[in-house]
């Protein structure tokens, strides 16, 4: 069967960095996103992954490794607004995403 | 960047009636549309794949006969919910992927909430 595994839940301190991993297995790989939702709304597009390494985006960064089945996404002087669910979504050899069931991050002052 | 716009944002019907949400991509055209469906506390599930000019593809578990999915054009997907009931109460959202784009952002609509009385 197709399984995204990501933490239910996580806290960090405003200003800090943290790292919300998630790993993966599916059938066939047509890349890796990354969305942030916050509660009542649509998801938002943080980040895509198709290659292995590290793609950086200002404060947010994804990093995805093929062979490990494995991408985490990095979060770099914390805000407030910066409180939501992060979800990570691979799509697979039909191009169907299939859905982690999302990482809730509570940041604290 | 490129919008998706669902309608309506919000509805409330009696049990028993349909209800149609549109999804229109904006200013891109899309021959793939994704429906999705996210209940309390849970993650979206994808319900159908909607194929512009052919049958949508149903998830597992979807009744293809209570979920009408029609894709129409290339800027137009709608999610017909026949016969609701409250159990289908639910926020549906929309997704496209821009057909110039080779395996690019998923652009998603701002959902619909459905609640049925």
């Amino acid at each position: 069967g197709q399984n995204i595994d990501q933490p239910t839940e996580m806290t960090a301190t405003e200003g800090a960095i943290v790292q919300i991993n998630c790993t993966y297995q599916t059938s066939g790989f047509n890349g890796l996103f990354w969305y942030q939702q916050h509660a009542g709304e649509a998801p938002t597009f943080l980040s895509y992954n198709v290659l292995d390494g590290l793609e950086e985006k200002g404060r947010f960064s994804s990093f995805l490794s093929r062979s490990k089945g494995y991408s985490y996404l990095l979060l770099k002087e914390l805000q407030m607004k910066d409180s939501a669910s992060y979800l990570c979504a691979v799509v697979d050899s039909n191009y169907q995403l299939i859905w982690g069931a999302g990482t809730k991050l509570i940041i604290k002052p | 960047g490129a919008v998706v716009s669902q309608h309506p944002s919000w509805v409330i019907c009696k049990s028993g009636t349909s209800v149609k949400i549109e999804c229109r991509s904006l200013d891109f055209q899309a021959t793939t549309m994704f429906w999705y469906r996210q209940f309390p506390k849970q993650s979206l599930m994808l319900m159908a794949t909607s194929n512009e000019g052919s049958k949508a593809t149903y998830e597992q578990g979807v009744e293809k006969d209570k979920f009408l999915i029609n894709h129409a054009s290339l800027t137009l997907s709608t999610l017909t919910v026949t016969s609701a009931h409250p159990e289908d109460s639910s926020f549906y959202i929309c997704s496209a992927r821009d057909l110039e784009e080779e395996a690019g952002e998923l652009f998603f609509g701002e959902g619909s909430r459905l609640t049925v009385l």
